[in-house]
């Protein structure tokens, strides 16, 4: 199993900052996906990489796949309390149904 | 909502209870997927199953642990004598059909608390 590194672990910020978290690895994947959790909820897929050097954009969501598909950014801009949440990077091996996630980035926005 | 279900939302067990919790898969969808989020630690596979069949279970505890995914009905995630260490939020997701790049839709999961 590859594992996935994300950081920071926390991330506690004032509304209307911008924000990067990473998803790191030494390996190399087909594709890596990003979701949001909310307290209380399940996650929720926000978007699928899976060209190298891709780059996504959700609204003020900028999501972008390294070149080596090691790693992964998520860039928020002005962020709103309605960002709050964990940050959960995610991969499927080749062939496989199983997700594998990362430990996730716990962001607050304060108001 | 024709989203993925679970119930219940959350569940307290005394050591030694049973667990059992129910998920309904989104409409269509036939292959239901169960992860497990310890406090501190990333969500992990337990188990994938269809209809009537285990598919996979490398994920699941050797013991007290099991699954059915019925012809009719939800899929159920049990768990024998619970311990303080089953304590977690347990998620079920599903997709219309296998592979790694059919979207896993999630439920809002079932908290467990094991007293």
């Amino acid at each position: 199993t590859q594992l996935l590194e994300q950081s920071p672990q926390f991330l506690s910020i004032q509304e209307g900052e911008n924000l990067t978290v990473y998803c790191n690895s030494s390996s190399v994947f087909s594709s890596l996906q990003w979701y949001r959790q909310e307290p209380g909820e399940g996650p929720v897929l926000l978007v699928t990489v899976v060209t190298g050097g891709e780059v996504k954009k959700l609204k003020r969501l900028t999501f972008q796949f390294g070149d080596a598909r090691k790693d992964s950014s998520l860039h928020i801009t002005a962020a709103q309390p309605g960002d709050t949440g964990l940050y959960l990077c995610a991969y499927s091996g080749a062939g496989s149904y199983q997700l594998t996630f990362g430990k996730g980035t716990k962001l607050s926005v304060i108001p | 909502n024709a989203g993925v279900m679970q119930n219940p939302r959350h569940l307290v067990r005394r050591r030694g209870q049973e667990a059992r919790l129910r998920c309904s898969p989104m409409k269509g969808h036939s292959h239901v997927y169960w992860y497990r989020q310890l406090p501190e630690e990333g969500l992990k596979f337990m188990v994938y199953l269809q209809k009537e069949n285990i598919i996979d279970e490398s994920g699941m505890p050797k013991e007290r642990f099991s699954a059915e995914f019925p012809k009719e009905g939800p899929s159920i995630l049990r768990i024998q004598q619970v311990v303080r260490g089953d304590s977690a939020a347990y998620f079920c997701a599903s997709s219309s059909s296998r592979g790694e790049t059919d979207t896993q839709y999630f439920g809002p999961g079932t908290r467990l608390t094991v007293l």
